[in-house]
């Protein structure tokens, strides 16, 4: 069965860094989304994206936050600036059409900012 | 901006016993979807409701979305410990933005 990928698994960094949290969504899939979850909250929407360009944005999704998807299968989310409340777990998410929607999550990336 | 609430927040039921989640939006939804996550894991689809008043089934789960499109609930019967995990609803209101509630943590008590 497809399914969407996420590396690293756990990536620490200190407060002031950039990161990059790299996904590879499931082939066919068009819409392509990143949530967050601080443990044991619940799951924030940060941004979607379709058609190479952002779809939504939420009030999280600052100017330190940008999206892009340089190949055909690879999507990023880059945090130019961690900072310490930026530890979370961080989801990716891949839809489409077909599946009315239907998000399928990756398995996430733990980021902790020291 | 929009927000999603749930109630309960947690719910230990003993192995048998039914199970209901409640899930509040602030402004009315185009569709809204229900997800589980088992401890240490992520989302896992379950369903996506779009018509007001609708009523899907999936074995022992019922979901429903409310006649104005503002609330929805799912149902557990007989609940099973595989059934342990925190369910969330996620409402659109047509765009791409799913906002997900605040989740209901179920525990099953064998």
């Amino acid at each position: 069965e497809p399914e969407v990928t996420q590396t690293p698994s756990h990536q620490v960094t200190q407060m002031g860094q950039e990161v990059i949290l790299r996904c590879v969504p499931i082939s066919n899939h068009l819409y392509f989304y990143w949530y967050r979850q601080i443990l044991g909250q619940k799951v924030e929407f940060l941004v979607s994206f379709y058609n190479n360009e952002i779809s939504e944005k939420s009030e999280i999704f600052d100017d330190q936050f940008s999206v892009e998807r340089p190949d055909g299968s690879n999507f990023t989310l880059k945090i130019r600036s961690t900072k310490l409340e930026d530890s979370a777990m961080y989801f990716c998410a891949s839809s489409d059409r077909q599946s009315s929607y239907e998000q399928y999550f990756g398995p996430g990336t733990r980021l902790t900012v020291t | 901006g929009q927000q999603v609430m749930q109630i309960p927040q947690y719910q230990h039921v003993q192995e048998g016993e039914d199970f209901t989640t409640y899930c509040n939006s602030s402004t009315t939804l185009s569709n809204i979807q229900w997800y589980k996550q088992r401890p240490g894991g992520h989302p896992v689809f379950l369903i996506q409701l779009v018509k007001s008043g609708e009523v899907k089934k999936q074995k022992r789960l019922t979901f429903q979305f409310g006649e104005a499109k503002k609330n929805s609930s799912l149902h557990i019967t007989a609940t099973q410990t595989t059934d342990v995990g925190t369910y969330f609803c996620a409402g659109s209101s047509g765009t791409y933005k799913y906002i997900f509630g605040t989740g209901t943590r179920l525990k099953v008590l064998a």
